[in-house]
């Protein structure tokens, strides 16, 4: 089936510092992407929709300068967290809608887990 | 309004036998679709079963049923013989819309523990 990949797996950064955050679909061609944050013990949270060739689109409370998101190819888009702090620390996870032919299956990335010290 | 509500924080089920977590939900978009995941303690989201607003019949994948009542607007996940390697968190989801390029609403889990 569609793999969706992630890179990192887990990241630690300091305050203050920007992190990047892959999201890679293997094999099929995803123009939308979805970034998802979760919390501990919380629920998944749509961040922001990705669109290939376009600006994405920020959930409202979301900081479009501090969320960075290209996606610059049709299986790749790109999560930079910029001026990362302790309360950006979370779980974050991409998806994208199945290829052609694929009516409803949405494929989830395995998760970035941010931990900012 | 919660558009996806899940009531039940934590479940404990005996191995072998039946459980249902609840969900219910919120829309006014006549298309969409209903969708159960299971998320281990890697934090994986693995696709357990969907149901479409338009479809007739409930949807079953293996040892998954979803008991779809639309007019109540709920849509259980029902596991049969519960397994250890269930244990992990439930989440239900929502796509409103048609197609499948949009995201999805979660709800806030269920926590599943299995006992021997």
């Amino acid at each position: 089936g569609a793999v969706v990949s992630q890179h990192p797996s887990w990241v630690i950064c300091k305050s203050g510092t920007s992190v990047k955050i892959e999201c890679r679909s293997l094999d099929f061609q995803a123009t939308t992407m979805f970034w998802y944050r979760q919390f501990p013990k919380q629920s998944l949270m749509l961040m922001a929709t990705s669109n290939e060739g376009s600006k994405a689109t920020y959930e409202q409370g979301v900081e479009k300068d501090k969320f960075l998101i290209n996606h610059a190819s049709l299986t790749l888009s790109t999560l930079t967290v910029t001026s990362a702090h302790p309360e950006d620390s979370s779980f974050y996870i991409c998806s994208a809608p199945g290829g052609p032919g694929v009516r409803y299956e949405q494929y989830f990335g395995p998760g970035t887990r941010l931990t900012v010290t | 309004a919660q558009k996806i509500t899940q009531t039940q924080p934590g479940m404990f089920v005996q191995e072998k036998e039946a459980v249902t977590l609840d969900c219910t939900y919120d829309t006014s978009d006549p298309s969409y679709g209903l969708f159960w995941y299971k998320q281990p303690s890697s934090g994986e989201m693995i696709f357990l079963i969907y149901q479409g607003s338009y479809d007739q019949q409930n949807a079953t994948e293996g040892r998954y049923s979803l008991n779809f009542q639309k007019a109540r607007k709920s849509a259980n996940l029902v596991i049969s013989a519960s397994q250890l390697g269930d244990s992990a968190m439930y989440f239900c989801a929502m796509r409103e819309g048609g197609t499948g390029r949009r995201a999805l609403t979660f709800g806030s889990g269920t926590r599943l523990q299995v006992q021997p």
